[in-house]
């Protein structure tokens, strides 16, 4: 049973162009979160999906920042016009259920890096 | 807000060492605590949690005790190896109705042979 999975692992891009990192929960997993962590810093929540329901997006920049979890594919974390304080890793996050114990599994992150 | 504080690293320990990496958070409410792990490459993986004040989390002799009076959720281990090496994330969680944990720094921990 695969783990969560998000591409690229690695991102370069230069300031102003688009960032689009990928994840793909665990087989049966339909709720996914989103987490950001800038250099020195915790893990910060992002947002929090359903299949193609956005939930809680309270931790998303209110600019350049958008995400979504279609009917069939991966979620996808956007970001237009990057700037260097975008650089961070992002980590994806999935769950079986919206239970208050249900544990999330993480996949590797995608280390982004605008130059 | 509520927050998760933990020992800056890294942590540099011989073989067999007795590891402490200590933990404190600040809750307007009853949280669930956590210890995350992340080895080099990989992505942060659940070591062990606690839902209530004293019950102790453990995992591969690993062992954390939520401790309500001292709002702290330490990690412990009696004897580190090599393969221990890694980054350990505390957090909490609400259960809000989206389930957001709050992460701590993350602590790194280097176990010399």
């Amino acid at each position: 049973n695969a783990g969560v999975m998000q591409n690229p692992r690695h991102l370069v891009r230069r300031r102003g162009q688009e960032a689009r990192l990928r994840c793909s929960p665990m087989k049966g997993h339909s709720h996914v979160y989103w987490y950001r962590q800038l250099p020195e810093e915790g893990l910060k929540f992002m947002v929090y999906l359903q299949k193609e329901n956005i939930i809680d997006e309270s931790g998303m920049p209110k600019e350049r920042f958008s995400a979504e979890f279609p009917k069939e594919g991966p979620s996808i974390l956007r970001i237009q016009q990057v700037v260097r304080g975008d650089s961070a890793a992002y980590f994806c996050a999935s769950s079986q259920f919206r239970q208050s114990q249900e544990t999330q599994y993480f996949g590797p992150g995608t280390r982004l890096l605008v130059l | 807000g509520d927050s998760v504080t933990q020992m800056e690293g890294p942590v540099t320990l011989s073989e067999e060492a007795f590891l402490t990496i200590n933990c404190t958070y600040t809750a307007t409410g009853y949280p669930s605590l956590f210890w995350y792990v992340q080895y080099p490459g990989e992505g942060l993986q659940l070591l062990l949690k606690a839902t209530k004040a004293d019950d102790k989390g453990s995992n591969k002799g690993f062992e954390a005790t939520y401790r309500k009076e001292t709002t702290s959720f330490h990690l412990e281990k009696g004897s580190v190896q090599v393969s221990d090496s890694a980054v350990y994330f505390c957090a909490l969680m609400y259960d809000s109705g989206t389930y957001k944990y709050i992460f701590g720094t993350g602590t790194r921990l280097k176990v010399l042979a």
